[in-house]
């Protein structure tokens, strides 16, 4: 089945610094990477994702790159505010099977 | 996006007893929906996929007998901890997807005393 590596497990930056978070799955039958925010005590918010058919996809400071032939995807931030502060998750799936299989987690803390 | 609700929220229940949990579609319709456990600083377990008018597909390792789920409708999924015991206090979340996409509801904290 899928599996799906996550790094950093922590990341910090400084507040308008740029936060990279990667992502590796082993099944090539994937074909949809959304990505989740997870504040404390809340359910996972999806911030972006991508489907296999794109390399790239941007919606204002954040952006998804993927690489099919590596098999990883990226999550990049920029220009960091202290309300990015959260856990982020990175996930895959299959079209069609519907279950999400998810990284580790990366908790990312912006310092003022 | 799409509107996923819980409720409860939070809920404190003595071992033994069970607890039922509720996920609500509130802007769409789901015929299927998950259910998710978490575990504090982990990630998200699959338990199981919750099917409209049919039986839940359960993941390995999780008791199907000890965690009941309905889907009696087009926007209600139920799951229910029987007998609940002290590890079984965990974060639940549930999920629906309309359009491919899952979006998740904002979890149900359960601490069994």
């Amino acid at each position: 089945g899928e599996n799906v590596e996550q790094h950093p497990s922590t990341l910090s930056v400084q507040e308008g610094d740029s936060a990279v978070i990667k992502c590796t799955y082993s099944d090539s039958a994937s074909n949809y990477f959304p990505w989740y925010k997870q504040e404390l005590g809340k359910g996972p918010q999806l911030i972006i994702d991508i489907r296999s058919n794109v390399g790239e996809k941007k919606d204002q400071r954040i952006a998804v790159t993927l690489n099919k032939t590596a098999k990883h995807f990226s999550l990049h931030i920029t220009e960091t505010q202290p309300e990015d502060s959260a856990v982020y998750f990175c996930a895959a799936s299959r079209r069609g099977a519907q279950k999400l299989v998810f990284g580790q987690g990366t908790r990312l803390t912006i310092n003022p | 996006g799409a509107v996923v609700s819980q409720h409860p929220s939070w809920v404190i229940c003595k071992s033994g007893t069970s607890v039922k949990i509720e996920c609500r579609s509130l802007d769409f319709q789901a015929t299927t929906m998950f259910w998710y456990r978490q575990f504090p600083k982990q990630s998200l377990m699959l338990m199981a996929t919750s099917n409209e008018g049919s039986k839940a597909t359960y993941e390995q390792g999780v008791e199907k007998d000890k965690f009941l789920i309905n889907h009696a409708s087009l926007t209600l999924s139920t799951l229910t901890v029987t007998s609940a015991h002290p590890e079984d206090s965990s974060f639940y979340i549930c999920s629906a997807e309309p359009r491919e996409t899952q979006y998740f509801g904002p979890g149900t904290r359960l601490l069994v005393l």
